[in-house]
């Protein structure tokens, strides 16, 4: 398996400051995802890249953005932290035949 | 919109029992339907997957059952172990890009 490492692990901020969660991964693979996680909705897609420099939008996109500089690296930005975005957030890789994702262990966000 | 509805909501089953999990899709162009399970501040893992040219896949204790027509999959774990005790997502995929929308999870416990 692909090394997928997220960090941090936990972090708390307060309201309205900029929060960047990073995702790296230590082999070549094109696609990746950011998801969020909460009680009750499931795992929603956030962001996601096809490559470097080549991002789009998910089913809850709002208040972040991503950016992809380099290939192992996949960085989401809370721009102006609220508190509805208290969440745990998964990265995600798409690795293998199909849609094979390897998911990292998470960072658990909360925004206070 | 929710294109993947995932029932029901949790599972209690006795060990040695049959643990059982549906989910039904709205979009017909899906053709990828993995199952993932996550353990406690773990991220989720990739547990099974089906095709939709398959009606069944079986992986030892683990059988996805597929019915096109209805546009329903389910989880099946035969002879359920405590060590099963987790939260399961059905997903489906389709079309550019290989993203995933995941059902809301089921929370299975098997007790001893």
């Amino acid at each position: 398996d692909a090394g997928i490492t997220q960090s941090p692990r936990h972090k708390v901020t307060e309201t309205g400051t900029p929060v960047t969660l990073r995702c790296h991964q230590t082999e070549n693979h094109r696609y990746m995802y950011w998801y969020r996680q909460d009680p009750g909705h499931g795992l929603r897609l956030i962001h996601y890249s096809y490559g470097v420099k080549d991002t789009d939008k998910g089913e809850v996109s709002d208040g972040y953005s991503v950016s992809r500089s380099k290939t192992e690296d996949f960085l989401l930005t809370l721009e102006s932290a609220t508190s509805s975005q208290t969440s745990v957030y998964f990265c995600a890789i798409r690795q293998g035949a199909f849609y094979g994702y390897t998911f990292g262990s998470g960072t658990r966000l909360t925004v206070v | 919109q929710q294109q993947v509805k995932q029932s029901p909501q949790s599972l209690i089953v006795q060990k040695g029992g049959i643990s059982i999990i549906n989910c039904a899709y709205e979009n017909t162009a899906f053709d990828y339907f993995p199952w993932y399970q996550q353990f406690p501040g773990k991220g989720p893992a990739l547990l099974i997957a089906i095709r939709p040219d398959v009606s069944e896949k079986k992986e030892g204790r683990f059988t996805i059952s597929f019915n096109k027509s209805a546009k329903q999959f389910s989880l099946h774990i035969m002879d359920s172990q405590p060590g099963d005790s987790a939260t399961y997502f059905c997903a489906a995929g389709g079309g550019s890009n290989y993203k995933l929308t995941f059902g809301k999870g089921t929370l299975l416990t098997v007790n001893p």
